[in-house]
């Protein structure tokens, strides 16, 4: 089974919105990375937060790591068409041999 | 630097063929990782080499297998094909060990059509 789920499944936004979406996992992890995808392309990796940080920046994007809640969130402020991908979590559980996990990801869609 | 690049792009194969799919990692890139994207199962994890030495499989049968040459370039095979094999295969690269623990970086991927 998927060890990291996002959610909403879709989401549409118009330019200049914020988005927010989240993941969730099962098992105790030791990082976890977002990522985007544009249309059938290969993975651009976005953030990676480990275990014991609870939230980074990197331009428009914040994601927060809620470890008691086993959950994590992707913020894209002020939100452009550019930015219209598939987004997805991949987590490695502690204790494992890091194989990412990725969930199922969250299509994006901002409206110029 | 030139990014990761993967050949061929597309491929069409008949079932009970095997297909090779190969990778070059971004120079200085000592970790290659393949995975298998598919609509219905997503993003799997296959297999990482690191070099030349393959870290961690997936769970994924006997006839996905790979390696990795002493110039960091790798290799995927895929033995008896069969129609759910049809996917598009992502290669990454990275300068450590141990996908989960430092930034890849993707090729394009190879889009395998399996008929």
């Amino acid at each position: 089974s998927q060890q990291g789920e996002e959610d909403p499944q879709a989401l549409s936004i118009q330019e200049g919105e914020n988005a927010t979406m989240n993941c969730s996992y099962k098992t105790s992890i030791n990082n976890l990375q977002w990522y985007r995808q544009n249309s059938g392309r290969g993975l651009v990796h976005l953030i990676l937060i480990r275990s014991n940080e609870r939230e980074k920046h990197s331009g428009r994007l914040r994601v927060t790591l809620d470890t008691s809640k086993k959950s994590s969130s992707l913020l894209i402020t002020a939100s452009r068409a550019a930015d219209t991908a598939s987004y997805f979590c991949a987590t490695d559980a502690m204790g494992g041999s890091y194989i990412p996990t990725f969930g199922r990801g969250t299509s994006l869609i901002v409206h110029p | 630097k030139a990014g990761v690049t993967q050949t061929p792009r597309y491929l069409i194969k008949t079932r009970g063929q095997q297909v090779t799919l190969s990778c070059s990692p971004i120079s200085g890139h000592r970790s290659v990782s393949w995975y298998q994207q598919t609509p219905g199962q997503g993003l799997q994890f296959l297999f990482e080499y690191f070099s030349e030495t393959q870290r961690n499989k997936g769970n994924f049968p006997g006839r996905f297998s790979g390696r990795q040459f002493s110039n960091s370039r790798s290799e995927m095979n895929v033995s008896t094909l069969e129609l759910g094999d049809s996917a598009l295969y992502l290669c990454a690269s990275s300068s450590v060990a141990g996908v989960s623990t430092d930034t890849q970086y993707f090729g394009p991927g190879t889009r395998l059509t399996v008929l």
